[in-house]
């Protein structure tokens, strides 16, 4: 199983600012999953993201408000733009273990937005 | 549309007291259902994959099985530590993403 490390793993941001996520994984991988969990809801995904290509969003998730870089096989970045108290939630990043099925999750990232 | 289905939406059970948890899933060329566990603040735990019908896996109180349409995790003897939200999710035959249910909130009184 991969060791995928979130920061921040808490944060309160002001409305109308941004934050950004990171998430390192301790292997390459080749798909990186960013999901919100709402509170008392399940696991949504907001878009894969490919190193070395645009990431995919899903329908009701788009690109201005959820920017996500892939720099390398490692690394990913999720930055929650202009933010209102409807973002609060908990951001996960999530990779495919090694027989591409099973997900693999970090410790989230709990976002209060006021 | 792929979908998960989660029953019951919470379970309350006394220290000892068996039960089992469904998840139904309706997904074109299933090619791994999974079960996960998480505790509130934290990431989702991964349990159990399990990949064709008739399969079952353990660990420790847990015994999953898969049937075509559906999955139970059994939980037998389950202690306070046991309480927990647990997940379902499947992967499709693409196994491009992993869809999941909205989970069981189990609470197990000592």
């Amino acid at each position: 199983s991969a060791v995928i490390s979130q920061k921040p793993s808490r944060d309160i941001c002001q409305r109308g600012t941004s934050l950004t996520i990171q998430c390192q994984v301790d292997s390459q991988v080749t798909m990186m999953f960013w999901y919100r969990q709402q509170p008392g809801q399940s696991l949504t995904l907001i878009a894969t993201a490919n190193q070395g290509s645009e990431a995919t969003y899903e329908s009701g998730f788009v690109i201005d408000k959820f920017p996500i870089s892939r720099p390398n096989l490692t690394f990913s970045t999720l930055t929650v733009s202009n933010m209102s108290p409807e973002d609060s939630s908990i951001y996960l990043c999530s990779v495919v273990g090694g027989q591409n099925t099973e997900a693999f999750f970090g410790q989230g990232t709990r976002l209060t937005v006021v | 549309e792929d979908q998960v289905t989660q029953s019951p939406e919470a379970l309350r059970l006394q220290e000892g007291e068996s039960s089992s948890l469904n998840c139904s899933y309706t997904v074109s060329g299933l090619r791994g259902l999974f079960w996960y566990r998480q505790d509130p603040g934290k990431g989702p735990e991964f349990l159990f994959t399990l990949y064709s019908a008739g399969e079952e896996k353990e660990k420790e109180r847990l015994k999953a099985t898969l049937t075509k349409k559906e999955s139970f995790l059994h939980i037998t003897a389950p202690k306070p530590e046991d309480s927990a939200t647990y997940l379902c999710a499947a992967s499709d035959s693409s196994a491009s993403k992993i869809i999941f249910g909205s989970g069981t909130r189990l609470s197990i009184r000592p």
